[in-house]
């Protein structure tokens, strides 16, 4: 069972423009919801995160939408660039127990053509 | 300030044989995870531990374990290998600032077995 659905699977991109990516939750748990950005062969690195009392978050060209009512979070990248071709994972993370752990999506590999 | 520091990088392994994959961060974080990461699924998590002495499943952990041998280290051992687990696993520690959580993930083993 998928508790973080992320859509689309793959994306491509002209240079300099938006790039969105989507996700929906099913566990009302959930307290942070982040985006990782991993490059090939390397591990996953924290981009951009959003608790759910925020409707919005913007960090330079990425901005996390937020929809409780709704269940979903989307990732938009603004004047994307060939730099931003990357492998974007949603993720979503309730406190269970002492530890917290993270559920992410699938991924969606984006690529940016000049 | 090497992060968190996984190995082997590759490995491959016959069915049926053991090993055991490493991990050690140097943040001094409580909190550490093993993911595998596979195509169109994501990063699912294998097992995580909260602090030293302390481990816990996550959605799938069936033909593995973990040892957290004390806050730096935390290793993952196939007893048994199976092509199924075929993947590349991630090491992640975790650590909570205020109303900000950041996973660090190390670089990846890339296992296959056959």
């Amino acid at each position: 069972q998928q508790q973080v659905k992320q859509s689309p699977q793959s994306l491509i991109v002209q240079k300099g423009g938006i790039s969105i990516i989507n996700c929906a939750y099913e566990n009302t748990a959930f307290d942070y919801f982040p985006w990782y950005q991993q490059f090939p062969g390397k591990g996953p690195a924290l981009l951009i995160a959003i608790r759910p009392d925020v409707s919005e978050k913007k960090e330079g060209r990425f901005t996390i939408s937020f929809n409780k009512s709704a269940k979903q979070f989307s990732l938009h990248i603004m004047d994307s660039q060939p730099g931003d071709s990357a492998t974007y994972f949603c993720a979503a993370s309730v406190m269970s127990g002492t530890a917290s752990k993270l559920t992410f999506g699938t991924g969606t590999r984006l690529q940016v053509t000049l | 300030n090497a992060g968190v520091t996984q190995t082997p990088k590759f490995q491959v392994l016959k069915t049926g044989q053991s090993m055991t994959l490493q991990c050690a961060q140097d943040m001094n974080h409580n909190s550490m995870y093993w993911y595998r990461q596979d195509p169109g699924m994501g990063l699912r998590l294998i097992y995580y531990s909260a602090s030293e002495g302390t481990t816990d499943k996550g959605e799938v952990p069936n033909g593995y374990n973990v040892s957290r041998l004390n806050k730096r280290e935390f290793s993952l051992r196939l007893e048994s290998a199976a092509p199924s687990q075929t993947s590349v696993y991630f090491c992640a520690s975790r650590i909570t600032r205020g109303e900000n959580t950041e996973a660090f993930f190390g670089q990846g083993t890339r296992l296959t077995v056959v």
